[in-house]
């Protein structure tokens, strides 16, 4: 199984700062990486796909880029509805898999 | 685009339980479907797949052998047969729709682009 670690675990920054995530792999799987945002109690809400493609309807704020085992996703300035969880997760092989979480909060 | 899952529960250890997900919005026989389930106060979990025509199914080592998806692309739902179910399986199962992107480089690997809101599923005696 590829095997996905993300960090941090939890952030704390004020409104305006920009975020930064990163995501790393086990092995290389080119661009086929989606990150996800989950809001307490809700469902997941993909956010990028492919590494860097912004789904429709996602604020621009939000960025993502990377490739082979090193992924990054970025939000440039924090916005309160922006407090979730952020996962991401690999399509290259079977099993699908997801990163642990990270937990973004406002100071 | 709608999904909704049903059939959630709390249930004895080696008991069985048949999730269903409804939709609606969109056309189902033509999207490929997953399972994903949260324990709770946990990360997301893949579980199953299936193909647009239900022909092609995949399994986390996880669940294989003892859940089962399905699908009837006449009644727009999707299903999962859980047997033998385990403490552990406690979690919240989403069902989700997939979807492969077009960018400039090609088709994209598949993403879960709409989800349902959840069924809770307890294991416990």
């Amino acid at each position: 199984d590829i095997q996905m670690t993300q960090s941090p675990s939890s952030l704390s920054a004020s409104v305006g700062d920009r975020v930064t995530i990163t995501c790393r792999t086990s092995q290389s799987i080119s661009n086929y990486l989606n990150w996800y945002q989950q809001k307490p109690g809700k469902d997941p809400k993909v956010l990028i796909y492919a590494a860097s493609t912004l789904q429709s309807g996602v604020p621009s704020r939000f960025s993502g880029s990377g490739s082979a085992t090193h992924f990054t996703l970025s939000i440039s300035s924090l916005q309160p509805e922006d407090v979730a969880t952020y996962y991401c997760q690999q399509s290259y092989g079977l099993p699908w898999t997801f990163g642990q979480g990270t937990k973004v909060e406002i100071k | 685009v709608e999904l909704e899952e049903s059939g959630g529960g709390l249930v004895q250890p080696r008991g069985s339980l048949r999730l269903s997900c409804t939709t609606s919005g969109f056309i189902f026989r033509n999207y490929e479907m997953s399972w994903v389930r949260q324990a709770p106060g946990k990360g997301l979990e893949w579980i199953s797949y299936i193909g647009d025509s239900g022909s092609t199914i995949h399994y986390a080592d996880s669940v294989k052998g003892r859940f089962s998806i399905s699908r009837d692309n006449a009644r727009k739902s999707l299903f999962l047969q859980m047997d033998s179910l385990r403490p552990e399986d406690t979690a919240v199962y989403f069902c989700a729709r997939q979807k492969r992107g077009v960018t400039r480089f090609g088709v994209t690997g598949p993403y879960f682009d709409y989800w349902g809101q959840g069924t809770l599923v307890i294991v416990s005696s």
